[in-house]
């Protein structure tokens, strides 16, 4: 089973440069979300999805883009980035209401110079 | 107050100890919770769901008090497998969103 896959897994740009972080899961999960974690800091959320459409703003939104044209995808796109993107970033997923949990993605690893 | 809240450690224990972690929550609204393991450099994954009557999965047992609106985890027999972040995980029956607990650290020593 794929389940949640992330593109690419390392990732090195420079400052201004923008780049799409590509996520993908195949358990027609309605709820998606994108974090990023960094250095003995936990998960911080940056944007999630309640479906196909649906995209929200989380706790630390600024410099990225999603959107959500279909259920089984949510890229996550960085507008011009800034070495404070320096982090790792993971995608999740999962079914909506109940007792659901998320699924992770591998993460992807970002440095920017 | 953050949504959710962890001791982060580290608990450095050795082989064969029993060990508890708690969690708390601030919204009372929160419906399900759970457990994550994170090991180094990893993601996040499942440990285990955490019901209102208490589970148990082997060696982990977990625990709910909403009236505190408190988490627990108890492993018991550490093994060296067992050291990694382990974090507490709430979400709210509207809008659906997850909030994780900063982790709380384990080291198993031989």
């Amino acid at each position: 089973n794929a389940g949640v896959t992330q593109t690419p897994k390392f990732q090195v740009l420079k400052t201004g440069q923008s780049m799409t972080l590509q996520c993908a899961q195949d358990m027609n999960h309605e709820y998606m979300s994108w974090y990023r974690q960094d250095p003995g800091m936990g998960l911080r959320l940056i944007h999630y999805s309640v479906g196909a459409g649906i995209t929200d703003q989380g706790e630390v939104p600024n410099g990225y883009n999603v959107s959500r044209s279909t259920t089984e995808d949510f890229p996550l796109r960085l507008l011009s980035a800034a070495p404070s993107q320096t982090s790792v970033y993971f995608c999740a997923s999962s079914l909506t209401g109940g007792n659901q949990p998320q699924h992770f993605g591998d993460g992807t690893r970002l440095s920017i110079l | 107050r953050k949504e959710v809240e962890q001791d982060p450690g580290p608990f450095n224990v050795p082989e064969g100890a029993t060990v508890a972690f708690n969690c708390t929550y601030s919204n009372s609204a929160s419906q399900s919770f759970f457990w994550y393991r994170q090991d180094c450099r990893k993601e996040p994954k499942l440990l285990m769901s955490v019901y209102s009557s208490g589970n148990e999965d082997g060696r982990f047992t977990a625990q709910l008090n909403r009236a505190s609106q408190y988490i627990s985890l108890l492993i018991r027999d550490s093994k060296l497998s067992d050291s990694a972040t382990y974090l507490c995980v709430v979400r709210k029956n509207t809008g659906n969103q997850f909030y994780f607990g900063t982790g709380t650290s384990l080291t198993v020593i031989p």
